[in-house]
């Protein structure tokens, strides 16, 4: 059974700063990573995508991943108060990208 | 993007009575659509696999005849809750693969048994 592990937080940071949020999964063969944000009573919302080594920038979103390692991390520069939310890691039970396995989420607190 | 609703998404419903939960893929088919279960402060739990035209494939531990899933057409699945009770009070989120392959996600229905 895969397994993904995240630090449940909280994860609090000043704003302006960088914000770095960890995963690590257990299944070697794992090719696709995902990272959500969940704000609190709603449903998760596609934040990254990566499936290879290295990093991945979206705007304020860096992406990086280690397979070698079986790690996969999140880093929010210039954090905002409307950050704060709960960061899902995600990976694939199947050898796709549609069944999910998640992480019990770092809850990300971003203060004025 | 592609958009996936759900209906409703706050329902209270006395211990013993049944509920229904709806998932909509709204400009996209979906063969395949997943619920999740959430309870306060954790993380989604995968409860089934709700495919097209045929049976849903359920998580271990997840019993299927309280979770009746049922994916009657390319757009719509539906998860009713069999005799709920308050420990069947959760979250509950359904997703599905857009044409790009990207998952989405609906609202979310809210739960509570009294």
């Amino acid at each position: 059974q895969k397994e993904v592990e995240q630090n449940s937080g909280p994860l609090s940071v000043p704003e302006g700063a960088i914000a770095s949020l960890n995963c690590t999964y257990s299944d070697r063969v794992s090719q696709s990573f995902f990272w959500y944000r969940q704000y609190s009573g709603k449903s998760p919302e596609l934040i990254m995508s990566i499936y290879s080594n290295g990093d991945k920038e979206d705007g304020r979103f860096t992406a990086q991943l280690n397979k070698a390692s079986q790690y996969v991390s999140l880093l929010i520069r210039d954090s905002q108060p409307s950050d704060s939310a709960t960061y899902l890691c995600a990976v694939p039970l199947t050898g796709g990208y549609n069944k999910l396995i998640f992480g019990a989420g770092t809850r990300l607190a971003v203060h004025p | 993007g592609a958009v996936v609703s759900q209906h409703p998404s706050r329902v209270i419903c006395k211990s013993g009575t049944s509920v229904k939960i709806e998932c909509r893929s709204l400009d996209f088919q979906a063969t395949t659509m997943f619920w999740y279960r959430q309870f306060p402060k954790k993380s989604l739990m995968l409860m089934a696999t709700s495919n097209e035209g045929s049976k849903a494939t359920y998580e271990q531990g997840v019993e299927k005849d309280k979770f009746l899933i049922n994916h009657a057409s390319l757009t719509l699945s539906t998860l009713t809750v069999t005799s709920a009770h308050p420990e069947d009070s959760s979250f509950y989120i359904c997703s599905a693969n857009g044409n790009t392959g990207e998952l989405f996600f609906g609202e979310g229905s809210r739960l509570t048994v009294l």
